[in-house]
């Protein structure tokens, strides 16, 4: 399988707790992006990524989010502390120059 | 950031009816717009897209209707089938870069 590919598909954590998930973003693809979906809403930019260098960040990501992704090829985003309202689907796109974004299965986030 | 907005919320077709989803957008420098298909559990599929030099484009059953004065495009669904149901988001880009994507709309095709 060629397409996104994420890790973990499902993650339920306590309150407080640290969660990191992974994206695997389709070969040669510069652009990667991680959005968040809250249920029966669309897909909420969060940040993006041009090969390994961090372009934008959306006013959604609080100082509890980090993205990284080194060497420009996966990517990490790791949640701090987490709350009951990060309860949320996390979505990783990747995407060539000026093209249309492909998304991962995403990873479904529960904390408890 | 409402920047485009779509409607129905939900949607209820006969088997080989019409589906038609309608969506509008703010940003003029927008110049690219994807719909995308999504099912329970899944993530968004890219069903098909278009740009603003273009007042329509047709994939199969699948039509988009682009209106660039009213900022204003369509999805229609020919000959709706029950495997069409799935949520369908629009979406809107400059460049490929950073979609906005709208609150999406719950089609159902009963059988």
């Amino acid at each position: 399988d060629t397409g996104v590919s994420q890790d973990p598909r499902h993650k339920i954590t306590k309150r407080g707790q640290n969660v990191t998930f992974r994206c695997d973003p389709i070969s040669e693809h510069n652009r990667l992006y991680w959005y968040r979906q809250t249920l029966g809403q669309g897909p909420e930019f969060l940040t993006y990524f041009q090969n390994e260098a961090q372009l934008e960040k959306s006013r959604l990501l609080s100082d509890r989010f980090s993205a990284e992704r080194p060497k420009g090829s996966f990517s990490t985003l790791e949640i701090q502390r987490t709350e009951q309202g990060d309860s949320a689907m996390y979505l990783c796109a990747s995407s060539p120059f000026g093209s249309e974004a492909f998304f991962g299965q995403g990873t479904r986030l529960t904390v408890v | 950031q409402q920047q485009v907005k779509q409607s129905p919320q939900s949607l209820i077709v006969q088997k080989g009816g019409i589906s038609i989803i309608n969506c509008a957008y703010e940003n003029t420098a927008f110049d690219y717009f994807p719909w995308y298909q999504q099912f329970p559990g899944k993530g968004p599929a890219l069903l098909i897209a278009i740009r603003p030099d273009v007042s329509e484009k047709k994939e199969g059953r699948f039509t988009i209707s682009f209106n660039k004065s009213a900022k204003q495009f369509s999805l229609h669904i020919m000959d709706s089938q029950p495997g069409d149901s799935a949520t369908y988001f629009c979406a809107a880009s400059k460049e490929g870069f950073k979609t906005i994507f709208g609150a999406g709309t719950r089609l159902f095709v009963k059988a």
